[in-house]
């Protein structure tokens, strides 16, 4: 499969601690975008990437999150102190940089904090 | 005011209704206009891309209102398979912060189900 690829798919956590998810995406793509998506609402932008440069990151992303690409291939985020406001689906998409710029979403991580 | 606007629906149809969806956004400055769909518990696919000049694929029709910054999505003889959420998607504009081409601008969907 060829496709964008998140890990883990679902995350259960109690609130207050740190979780991580990873994003592979499609390996031609140099643009890698996070979003989130709670119930009965599209997804927002959280950030994104161009190679390993953030260039940028919505107001919804506070100082408890933070996104990393460090090679300009697959992506970690990551939310410290989790609280239960976070619960939602974690998305990730690819695109690049030319032709369509289509983005290609992953599966996601639903993420649930108890 | 949201920056993408949809009714929420949903929609009830019988197999081979013609349905419309209704968008609008809010900063003019928009330059890409798309509709996803995403079923019940997966991701946002593209459906199809939107031009002023208006494009079909099949049975979609898409049109797309520059001036009332109003976007349409047309669906023909509707099938089973539909159903789904159809999400109104802008992309590209310039605002306070600058310019961002990157990040797609999601509004609620529209929940649509055709039943037999």
């Amino acid at each position: 499969d060829t496709g964008v690829s998140q890990d883990p798919r679902h995350k259960i956590t109690k609130r207050g601690q740190n979780v991580t998810f990873r994003c592979d995406p499609i390996s031609e793509h140099n643009r890698l975008y996070w979003y989130r998506q709670t119930l009965g609402q599209g997804p927002e932008f959280l950030t994104y990437f161009q190679n390993e440069a953030q260039l940028e990151k919505s107001r919804l992303l506070s100082d408890r999150f933070s996104a990393e690409r460090p090679k300009g291939s697959f992506s970690t985020l990551e939310i410290q102190r989790t609280e239960q406001g976070d619960s939602a689906m974690y998305l990730c998409a690819s695109s690049g940089t030319s032709g369509s710029y289509e983005q290609f979403f992953g599966p996601g991580t639903r993420l649930t904090v108890l | 005011r949201k920056e993408v606007e949809q009714d929420p629906g949903p929609f009830n149809v019988p197999e081979g209704a013609t349905v419309a969806f209704n968008c609008t956004y809010s900063n003019s400055a928009s330059q890409s206009f798309f509709w996803y769909r995403q079923d019940c518990r997966k991701e946002p696919k593209l459906l199809m891309s939107v031009y002023s000049s208006g494009n079909e694929d099949g049975r979609f029709t898409a049109q797309l209102n520059r001036a009332s910054q109003y976007i349409s999505l047309l669906i023909r003889d509707s099938k089973l398979s539909d159903s789904a959420t159809y999400l109104c998607v802008v992309s590209g504009y310039t605002n306070a912060g600058g310019t961002s081409y990157g990040k797609l601008t999601f509004g609620q969907g529209t929940i649509l189900t055709v039943h037999p």
